[in-house]
């Protein structure tokens, strides 16, 4: 099993580009989280899902949006890319809400 | 308001010397608490949970509801328990974790 994964592992964009970043999980969970880390703030939750077809906002979702069509995947998009975006991006995901995490490599993005 | 606090954002210690990385929380119900760790160019993964009530790699954390908190102990730190931890709450909502802020530890050979 793959676990979680997350493609691209880098990327760097210019301000006002748009991007697509995939999570995908082989371990039929229900719950899937994308989140930021940034230095010094820990893990911020950007948006979540409970479920295929359904998806909520976190704590910092501005500038951001998600979707999760298929139940082992969740996307992440940024529509018009910000400096204030660059960040390292975790995807995740959970059986269940208290359940334990299971965190994707990490994707390092780069707003220019 | 749910919250999760780890007042040191590093603590370096020396190879065989006590552990404790602090946590504490804010929350009016019954909470569930969980350490993660960060090892360099690894995964974040899940380290321990309270309910399970385990030692896992040497490491203990002990729920005390009085003080609020949920700190993270080793007896004789190793090298090899460098990394960075956090701490998190999962409260009322059961749908996500609450997150600290994060505490780097460094054990010095």
């Amino acid at each position: 099993n793959a676990g979680v994964t997350q493609t691209p592992k880098f990327r760097v964009l210019k301000t006002g580009q748009s991007m697509t970043l995939l999570c995908a999980q082989d371990m039929n969970h229900e719950y899937m989280y994308w989140y930021r880390q940034d230095p010094g703030m820990g893990l911020r939750l950007i948006h979540y899902s409970v479920g295929e077809g359904t998806t909520a906002k976190g704590e910092v979702p501005d500038g951001y949006n998600v979707s999760r069509l298929k139940k082992q995947n969740f996307l992440l998009g940024l529509e018009s890319a910000a400096p204030s975006q660059t960040s390292v991006y975790f995807c995740a995901s959970s059986f269940a809400g208290n359940n334990e995490q299971f965190f994707g490599p990490g994707t390092r993005l780069t707003v220019l | 308001a749910q919250r999760v606090t780890q007042p040191e954002k590093l603590l370096s210690v020396f190879k065989g010397a006590p552990v404790e990385l602090k946590c504490n929380y804010s929350y009016s119900g019954s909470p569930e608490l969980f350490w993660y760790v960060q090892y360099s160019r690894q995964r974040l993964q899940l380290l321990l949970r309270h309910i399970s009530r385990e030692s896992i790699k040497g490491f203990t954390a002990d729920l005390n509801k009085g003080e609020t908190s949920f700190h993270l102990k080793k007896p004789f730190a190793q090298e090899e328990d460098s990394a960075m931890y956090y701490c998190a709450l999962s409260g009322i909502s059961n749908y996500q974790l609450i997150w600290g802020a994060g505490t780097k530890l460094i054990i010095k050979p």
